[in-house]
């Protein structure tokens, strides 16, 4: 059983407005997620955090909010960029070094111009 | 700048053959990873290292063995490989175990196993 969910496979969303990437999660022990974005023949890269402790974490248009009680986050872009067209992995471990990342299935966002 | 390769983009392989993936960091990363992507399942953990020699299992390691006899290079083994294990294999590097630390990928080799 998948511990990291993400339920929507693709997302279409027009330039300019604002995507919202969801993603649950049944462990109530993992401490800290990740959102990786991948481009098509490349690695995924790390692209944005949030501990626990932290309820939002912004960078420049990309915003993570959590709700623990929920076991909810989301992955806010405002606005979109056609550039932002990529498959988005939510992640999340727990708080130790010993503690591996789970991955989400992952959700292929596509940005219309 | 960081980077982390891996020795071939494509490959294609009979059932029963002894495949060899390669990956070679640049880092000085003390931990290295094996992982595969499928469909709907997302990438899954193989194995990984966190220094010469060591290994640990992840969560699918049957019918995979690993090698890491530098610290640059993380190479993963298929004994005998099944079609089951067509798949995308991606290798990444840390500096630190810990999942505050974010992990630097290779671009993935695109394993068809007939």
């Amino acid at each position: 059983d998948q511990q990291v969910k993400q339920n929507s496979p693709s997302l279409s969303v027009q330039e300019g407005r604002i995507s919202i990437l969801n993603c649950d999660y049944t462990n109530s022990m993992f401490d800290y997620f990740l959102w990786y974005k991948k481009y098509p023949a490349e690695g995924p890269t790390f692209l944005i955090s949030i501990s626990s402790i932290k309820d939002k974490n912004e960078d420049g248009r990309f915003t993570v909010f959590l709700n623990k009680s929920a076991k909810h986050l989301s992955l806010h872009i405002v606005p979109s960029q056609p550039g932002d067209s990529a498959v988005y992995f939510c992640a999340a471990s727990g708080k130790t070094s010993y503690d591996k990342v789970i991955f989400g299935p992952g959700t292929s966002l596509s940005v219309i111009p | 700048d960081v980077k982390v390769t891996q020795s071939s983009r494509y490959l294609v392989k009979r059932t029963g053959e002894k495949v060899f993936l390669e990956c070679v960091q640049d880092m000085d990363h003390e931990n290295m990873f094996w992982y595969r992507q499928d469909p709907g399942l997302g990438l899954r953990l193989i194995y990984f290292s966190y220094d010469v020699k060591m290994k640990e299992k992840g969560d699918i390691p049957e019918g995979y063995s690993v090698s890491r006899e530098k610290k640059e290079r993380f190479s993963l083994i298929l004994e005998s490989a099944s079609t089951n294990q067509t798949s995308m294999y991606l290798c990444a590097s840390s500096p630190h175990l810990g999942p505050s630390y974010e992990q630097y990928f290779g671009p993935g080799t695109r394993l068809t196993v007939t």
